[in-house]
């Protein structure tokens, strides 16, 4: 069975921009979260989608969104970024989320 | 709001030798699961052990097993016969029962590195 992928893996902005990513998750697994990982902050839980639905978001501003397509493929969007947005981003799957979430290789956002 | 602490950020331990990582968490929840991610260097995360908090018997895989005080509020990790590939950053983490803060909450993480 495939893995969880992430596209890009990697990605160079500039300020002002926006950036979006794509998670593609096991077959059969519904439920998608995204993490921003950073050296100071760790891991930090951005949104949850299940069956095309976000059932929580965390403390981000509004410029970070997210969905979920019905074949479970996930995306999220970044708009105006700033600096501070550099980070990786983590994807991870799970048939729910009491359930082991399986993690993506990340893509690694670089804001100049 | 749950929180998960990691108070060790850096650990090192010899091959073959038993290692602990702490973790303790807030909660005023009575039932969560509680895990352990080990994310290798350039390697995606995994999830090593899982517990949840109705069982009172400790949760084994192999090497790793936990120490779970549910009245202290801490879930520590040991490993045991600790190997090189055993190299890697680990993340306790907390979801707790469906509702408004449903969300993995993870601690900082404490980087292990083994030793030959």
């Amino acid at each position: 069975k495939a893995g969880v992928t992430q596209t890009p893996r990697y990605l160079i902005k500039t300020r002002g921009q926006q950036v979006t990513l794509s998670c593609s998750p096991i077959s059969g697994h519904r439920s998608v979260s995204w993490y921003q990982q950073t050296p100071g902050q760790g891991l930090q839980f951005l949104f949850e989608y299940f069956s095309e639905t976000q059932r929580n978001k965390g403390n981000f501003p509004g410029r970070f969104s997210g969905r979920q397509f019905s074949n479970s493929r996930s995306e999220m969007n970044v708009s105006t970024l700033e600096l501070g947005d550099s980070a990786l981003y983590l994807c991870a799957s799970s048939l729910g989320l009491l359930n082991e979430q399986f993690f993506g290789p990340g893509t690694r956002l670089t804001v100049l | 709001a749950q929180t998960v602490t990691q108070s060790q950020p850096e650990m090192s331990v010899q091959e073959a030798e038993t290692v602990t990582l702490s973790c303790t968490y807030d909660t005023s929840e009575n039932n969560y699961y509680l895990f352990w991610y080990k994310q290798p260097p350039s390697r995606q995360m995994i999830l090593v052990i899982r517990q949840e908090a109705y069982k009172q018997q400790n949760a084994t895989e192999n090497r790793f097993s936990v120490n779970f005080q549910k009245a202290a509020k801490s879930f520590s990790l040991k490993i045991s016969d600790s190997q090189l590939g055993d190299t890697a950053m680990y993340f306790c983490a907390f979801i707790g029962p469906p509702g408004s803060n449903y969300k993995l909450t993870f601690g900082k993480g404490t980087l292990l590195t083994v030793n030959p």
